[in-house]
């Protein structure tokens, strides 16, 4: 089974401060991973996938096989970075019925960036 | 616009009362899906569909059905709602697969009462 794990629900930075959101991942083959993000009353839209190896609005994120994490970070955290994150794997399950394909989201992080 | 739309935006219904979210994207998109989100559990994937009549489970399928008879258009249909199917569901298309990026919808609130 594949399974996303972001551990903080709520995150709560000053502006100006570095910023972190965690993402741990369990997937037996090799994985895909992006961040999502959704602004208030915004649709959710891709901030970055990890193939890609880009840097989006100042945050990246680095896949870490051995500890099997894609954190996101930004060294300045600005006020409109504020949104909820979602961490999310793409993943090929192979079971009795054949193949079937998954999308797998963490269950988000709410950063708040305070001015 | 290259878009994803969902009709309707918000929908009050009662229990056992069939209800169809439709779904449609200009994108010709490949693969389609449909999410639910809940407080604290994030977003659940309810169904996929990778081309015309092919579709399959996600996580959480008990309860809804899809179909996908032409390319553009991916509807949800609850044939008997219950209060535990009150959500915010989201459709989403991608060009050929997971892999590739999500293009949401903006999101049918459904309350079953």
């Amino acid at each position: 089974a594949q399974r996303v794990t972001q551990p903080e629900k709520l995150l709560s930075v000053f502006k100006g401060a570095p910023v972190e959101l965690k993402c741990n991942y369990s997937y037996s083959g090799s994985p895909e991973l992006f961040w999502y993000v959704q602004y208030s009353r915004q649709r959710l839209q891709l901030l970055l996938r990890h193939i890609s190896r880009e840097s989006i609005k100042g945050f990246t994120a680095d896949l870490n096989k051995g500890e099997t994490s894609f954190h996101l970070k930004k060294p300045f955290a600005q006020e409109e970075d504020s949104a909820m994150y979602y961490c999310a794997l793409s993943g090929r399950m192979v079971g009795s019925g054949g193949s079937n394909y998954k999308l797998t989201f963490g269950k988000g992080t709410l950063l708040t960036v305070n001015p | 616009e290259a878009q994803v739309t969902q009709n309707p935006r918000y929908l009050i219904t009662v229990t056992g009362k069939k209800l169809t979210v439709t779904c449609s994207q200009n994108m010709n998109h490949e693969y389609m899906s449909w999410y639910r989100q809940d407080p604290g559990l994030g977003l659940r994937q309810i169904y996929y569909s990778m081309n015309v009549e092919v579709t399959d489970k996600g996580d959480v399928p008990e309860g809804y059905k899809v179909s996908r008879k032409e390319k553009r258009n991916f509807p949800l249909i609850l044939e008997s709602p219950s209060p535990n199917q009150t959500s915010l569901y989201f459709c989403a298309s991608s060009l050929l697969g997971f892999t590739y990026e999500q293009y949401f919808g903006p999101g049918t609130r459904l309350t079953v009462t």
